[in-house]
């Protein structure tokens, strides 16, 4: 059975850090991964997704980068933190053909000081 | 822009008190919309996809359909279990990757 890991669960880190949050798919191949954003009380907000090995859409132009270095690892990166990243960052995936079918990981909660 | 629109943003209900759920959507060319169930601190999880208007699809209390404009969460004789935030996404026919989600409707049940 296919199973998302993504880590770490909970990190509290200082405005101008770097950030580095990973997601790994187990028990599927080629599959869609996105990660996804939700302030407190909101929906879900499409920062990236990827149909491939470094096939990288980016939705909101801001100081946050994704990467696909194999073909079930997604990484979300920063470079410097800004107050405003505060949320809860969520990775999903999805199998080609059904691809409107997340399958989401436990997420991150992610606070900037 | 595609968008999704959710109402009402929280809905409280008394065990047994049946109700329904909104989701508006103007999307160029809907290839999919899909309902998923989130509760606190947890990822959401996928209930229904609906494909094309007239189209319902049901699950224990919940019944999903689909207009041309808008999609309707029915639950019927709800339980304290079913409270969560209900969300509401679409998928374009272009674009096709690309998941857009509402914000979602809290649902509480009371006993």
């Amino acid at each position: 059975s296919q199973t998302i890991h993504q880590w770490p669960a909970t990190l509290v880190q200082p405005v101008g850090s770097p950030l580095s949050l990973e997601c790994t798919v187990e028990g599927t191949s080629n599959p869609n991964l996105y990660w996804y954003r939700q302030a407190a009380g909101r929906g879900l907000q499409l920062l990236f997704y990827s149909v491939g090995i470094g096939q990288i859409s980016s939705e909101v132009p801001q100081n946050l980068s994704a990467s696909r270095p194999q073909d079930r690892q997604f990484i979300l990166s920063s470079k410097k933190l800004l107050l405003s990243d505060s949320g809860f960052y969520l990775c999903a995936w999805s199998v080609y053909r059904r691809t409107g079918e997340l399958f989401f990981g436990e997420g991150s909660r992610l606070t900037v000081l | 822009e595609d968008q999704v629109t959710q109402s009402p943003e929280a809905l409280r209900l008394q065990e047994g008190e049946s109700s329904s759920l909104n989701c508006s959507y103007t999307v160029s060319g809907l290839r999919g919309l899909f309902w998923y169930r989130q509760d606190p601190g947890k990822g959401p999880e996928f209930l229904f996809t609906l494909y094309s208007a007239g189209e319902e699809k049901e699950k224990e209390r919940l019944k999903a359909t689909l207009t041309k404009k808008e999609s309707f969460l029915h639950i019927t004789a709800p339980k304290p279990e079913d409270s969560a935030t209900y969300l509401c996404a679409v998928q374009a026919s272009r674009g096709a990757s690309k998941i857009i989600f509402g914000s979602g409707t809290r649902l509480s049940i009371r006993p």
